[in-house]
């Protein structure tokens, strides 16, 4: 079945630690987005990417990068110069970036990033 | 500045009755508009989108409403059943403006109760 992987699905990150969260899509689409989601907050959107070897920051991509070398894959590194990395990751694709038809967005299911 | 409001947190409705979920936009730009479903540790499933040129669009049992003077949609879902609890999220894109991403709004929380 076509769909979206996200690994770990529980992540725990040390002070000063770099962390990589693994997203994996078999859709065949080109676009890939990396969202946050805290308590009581919207999807912010960190990074995104239209096609391979290219992509965009969101509104809070500080304290993070991606990458982008394969279609299928979009990795989400935390970096310690994000200091309050606790939340919810969502990872998520759509065939175009284009959202003004019947485009929409394919979800992951998630992992969750904790602080020790 | 949020353009994509969802004031009510959490929202209790009796199983059988009508489940309205309301949402609110600030950028007129805005003219396709989505409902996502969420369960916990789970990503979000779309549901229901529908586009500036309609003020309505249904599907089974999930009804959307758009008032465009208003700036306003909701969601309707008739009738609610326990399997419907869930945190449901609207958000809005515009083909003109800001066309690679969809502005999510809060969330609100649905809980049918017996």
């Amino acid at each position: 079945d076509g769909g979206i992987t996200q690994s770990p699905k529980y992540l725990f990150r040390k002070e000063g630690q770099n962390v990589t969260l693994s997203c994996e899509q078999n859709l065949n689409h080109d676009a890939m987005y990396w969202y946050r989601q805290d308590p009581g907050q919207g999807l912010r959107l960190i990074y995104y990417s239209q096609i391979v070897n290219d992509f965009q920051k969101g509104d809070i991509a500080e304290g993070y990068s991606v990458s982008r070398e394969k279609k299928e894959s979009f990795p989400l590194t935390v970096t310690s110069a994000q200091k309050n990395p606790t939340a919810f990751y969502l990872c998520a694709s759509s065939y175009d970036t284009g959202f003004g038809g019947n485009e929409k967005l394919f979800f992951g299911s998630g992992t969750q990033l904790s602080v020790l | 500045d949020q353009q994509v409001k969802q004031n009510s947190p959490s929202l209790s409705v009796q199983e059988g009755r009508i489940s309205i979920l309301n949402c609110d936009y600030t950028n007129s730009m805005f003219d396709y508009f989505l409902w996502y479903k969420k369960y916990p540790a789970e990503g979000p499933t779309f549901l229901i989108s529908i586009s500036s040129i309609k003020d309505k669009n249904e599907d089974g049992r999930f009804t959307v409403f758009l008032n465009k003077s208003a700036k306003h949609l909701s969601l309707h879902i008739v009738p609610s059943q326990p399997g419907v609890s869930a945190v449901y999220f609207c958000a809005a894109s515009s083909e003109s403006y800001n066309t690679d991403k969809l502005i999510f709004g809060t969330g609100t929380r649905l809980q049918v109760f017996p």
